[in-house]
């Protein structure tokens, strides 16, 4: 068990909809990153925040968004969801971004788009 | 930009044998980080090893171990005296030290199969 908790575990929709998943860090971790990984892309950096403040951009759709909360739980809102949206979405978190801290990974949520 | 390659998609191995897993990795800076991943069916993403570029020394954990290249670019991974518990999807990944993200750039991973 890395600590970080993502939920929910799985979600199922429907083309056209909207869902929201959430991310807990380890407790004291400040930097919050999110990964995708799919079938046809395999895995890849969308969106990392920092204490509250979104610090880099990676593949991340314009119909995906996400953010960072006070007590630095994270969001990742996805939008007019698409078949190729299909996916396992991963929460990471360190202690500070800097290239020394370790990245632990939860366990993921997995999104099936009908 | 930087590009990770696992040219093995699969691979094999009897219990108890030792098996290398291959990446190659393309970047023109001189700090970063590499790292494999372990991917179970359970899907959970759990850290092998880490080995930072301005080390010499191959970085080693209990029956994993790395032999990093760095003039060839080239990061592999040992796993010795391999146990059924082994088995997974196992990412090399790439870090770098000058771009303020920290993000990790992931190959395309290699499944590795234990054979009792």
């Amino acid at each position: 068990d890395s600590g970080v908790t993502q939920t929910p575990k799985h979600l199922i929709t429907a083309t056209g909809q909207r869902v929201t998943l959430r991310c807990s860090p380890r407790s004291g971790d400040l930097s919050v990153y999110w990964y995708q990984q799919s079938l046809d892309q395999g895995l890849q950096f969308l969106i990392q925040y920092y204490n509250g403040e979104e610090r880099a951009k990676g593949n991340i759709l314009e119909r995906f968004s996400a953010q960072q909360f006070p007590d630095l739980h994270s969001e990742l809102n996805l939008s007019s969801l698409e078949l190729g949206d299909s996916a396992l979405y991963f929460c990471a978190s360190s202690v500070h971004p800097g290239e020394s801290y370790e990245q632990y990974f939860g366990p993921g949520t997995r999104l099936t788009v009908t | 930009a930087q590009t990770v390659t696992q040219s093995q998609p699969e691979m094999s191995v009897q219990e108890a044998e030792t098996v290398t897993l291959s990446c190659t990795y393309d970047t023109s800076e001189s700090d970063y980080y590499l790292f494999w991943y372990k991917q179970p069916p359970s899907r959970q993403m759990i850290l092998v090893i880490r080995q930072e570029a301005y080390k010499q020394q191959n970085a080693t954990e209990n029956r994993f171990s790395v032999n990093f290249q760095k003039a060839a670019k080239s990061f592999s991974l040992k796993i010795s005296d391999s146990q059924l518990g082994d088995a997974a999807m196992y990412f090399c990944a790439y870090r770098s030290g000058e771009d303020s993200s920290y993000k990790l750039i992931f190959g395309s991973g290699t499944r590795l199969l234990v054979r009792p």
